[in-house]
């Protein structure tokens, strides 16, 4: 079936280092995955998203990483500050299915100053 | 800010009442869908309207139904409310083609049923 998981639950690192955050998905045919942070008592915010025919894509500190012979992606965060601390989805669009959202479960990450 | 507004922030309901939730959308965007986010969980999506139409459905029940008007504002009702109704209730609005960064969620609304 249709599923964007997450490998870890929670992940705690301190300030200033980098955080990755990791992602597997299950449809082979997946065209389009989008990374959100959700602060607590917030929606889903839009981080850096990436197409399937781009391996990595880069932001300010924030880079997507996409390796489809596995079905994986991951976020890299560079020097993590205590406002990153969210709960991190990532996503896929849909476009067969009126371009819905599927998202994985999240990842808490937690930065200790 | 997103632009994307949703009422009431918070409510709590009796099982089997009805609910009615709203959401305004950002200017300019024609697509508004729906999400239901249990604690601890990612967002599964209920449905979508584009135009006024419904035009894509989760895996929800017909007691989950909704409205889109002609400013593009929207509705999420759900009859006869179970205990596991309880969640956050998001709406993002969007404009076609979808693409991710033009994909805007409210910050939802919290509804608890007892």
């Amino acid at each position: 079936g249709e599923s964007v998981g997450l490998h870890l639950p929670t992940l705690s690192v301190q300030e200033g280092d980098n955080s990755i955050i990791n992602c597997a998905y299950s449809n082979s045919a997946s065209d389009y995955f989008i990374w959100y942070k959700q602060e607590s008592g917030k929606g889903p915010q839009f981080i850096i998203d990436i197409r399937s025919n781009m391996d990595k894509r880069q932001g300010q500190r924030v880079t997507v990483l996409l390796n489809k012979t596995v079905k994986h992606l991951s976020l890299q965060i560079a020097a993590t500050q205590p406002g990153d601390s969210a709960v991190y989805f990532c996503a896929e669009i849909a476009y067969n299915q009126g371009g819905k959202l599927i998202f994985g479960q999240g990842t808490e990450l937690s930065v200790k100053p | 800010e997103t632009g994307v507004t949703q009422s009431p922030t918070h409510l709590i309901k009796t099982r089997g009442q009805q609910v009615t939730l709203r959401c305004s959308s950002q200017s300019g965007h024609n697509t508004v869908s729906w999400y239901q986010q249990a604690l601890g969980q990612g967002p599964q999506f209920i449905f979508q309207y584009y135009r006024e139409e419904e035009n894509g459905r989760g895996n929800f029940p017909p007691r989950f139904s909704g409205l889109q008007f002609p400013n593009y504002s929207s509705e999420l009702n759900v009859n006869a409310l179970e205990l596991d109704d309880s969640a956050l209730y998001l709406c993002a609005s969007s404009r076609q083609p979808i693409s991710g960064n033009t994909i805007y969620f409210g910050e939802g609304s919290w509804l608890t049923v007892v």
